[in-house]
């Protein structure tokens, strides 16, 4: 299995700042063939399922705010949350795709 | 727009069978790859299997010998099975679409999840 390793485990922002959480993979996720990265983050709000955010390392899914964006290639990835909104107070998990699917543990996203 | 649904019993006896069924409304079950993954405090989320919209099957490694995942087009449902359950099998359990038919995908649509407990 591909292991995923996020940091930090949690954070504390305050409104309307930027924030990064990272995750690192055990292998490398990028297909040479096609020079795609295979993961993708989900935000997860208490009760809720987790929800799609990005996919292909860098692509937002339909409907997500453009301060949601991912980067990285390889075995590190980042996902950066610009102009921290209230509402992004979540969990939120790297997934990659590579092989059998496989989450990182969770980064806990909360107000300063 | 694409609407998943889990259903099934919510607490189940240690050494017996879990069994769960997901209704896709929205969209045909015939298209895309359909998966269950399940989410518990100690393993966080953890990827059970798909099926195909042709009815393949597809389970993770760790649990291969103790699941099953079939389909009911005529229903627009699919379901799991997972035999042998003990407490580390105690979990919220999700149905989910695998939006790009692949045999390893991320997920855009979700259930909202059914907690299942195990007793012993």
């Amino acid at each position: 299995d591909i292991v995923m390793t996020q940091s930090p485990e949690s954070l504390a922002v305050s409104l309307g700042e930027r924030t990064t959480i990272y995750c690192k993979s055990s292998q490398t996720i990028l297909y040479s063939i096609n020079n795609k990265n295979y993961l993708s983050w989900y935000q997860q709000k208490p009760g809720q399922p987790p929800k799609l955010l990005i996919y292909w390392a860098s692509a937002r899914d339909s409907g997500v705010p453009d301060r949601f964006s991912g980067s990285g290639s390889g075995t590190d990835f980042t996902l950066t949350i610009s102009n921290l909104q209230a509402e992004d107070v979540a969990v939120y998990y790297c997934q990659q795709y590579y092989s059998s699917p496989t989450f990182g543990q969770g980064t806990k996203v909360e107000i300063k | 727009q694409v609407q998943l649904q889990e259903s099934g019993p919510e607490l189940v006896k240690s050494s017996e069978t879990l069994s769960l069924m997901c209704t896709v409304s929205g969209g045909s079950i015939n298209n895309y790859y359909w998966n269950w993954i399940r989410q518990s405090p100690g393993k966080g989320l953890e990827w059970i299997g798909y099926i195909s919209y042709s009815g393949t099957p597809n389970y993770n490694p760790s649990l291969k010998s103790r699941v099953t995942i079939s389909m009911d087009t005529s229903k627009n449902q699919f379901s799991l099975k997972l035999n042998s359950v003990t407490a580390a099998d105690t979990a919220v359990y999700y149905c989910a679409r695998d939006p790009i038919s692949s045999a390893w995908s991320y997920f855009d649509y979700w259930g909202q999840g059914i907690l299942v407990t195990v007793s012993s």
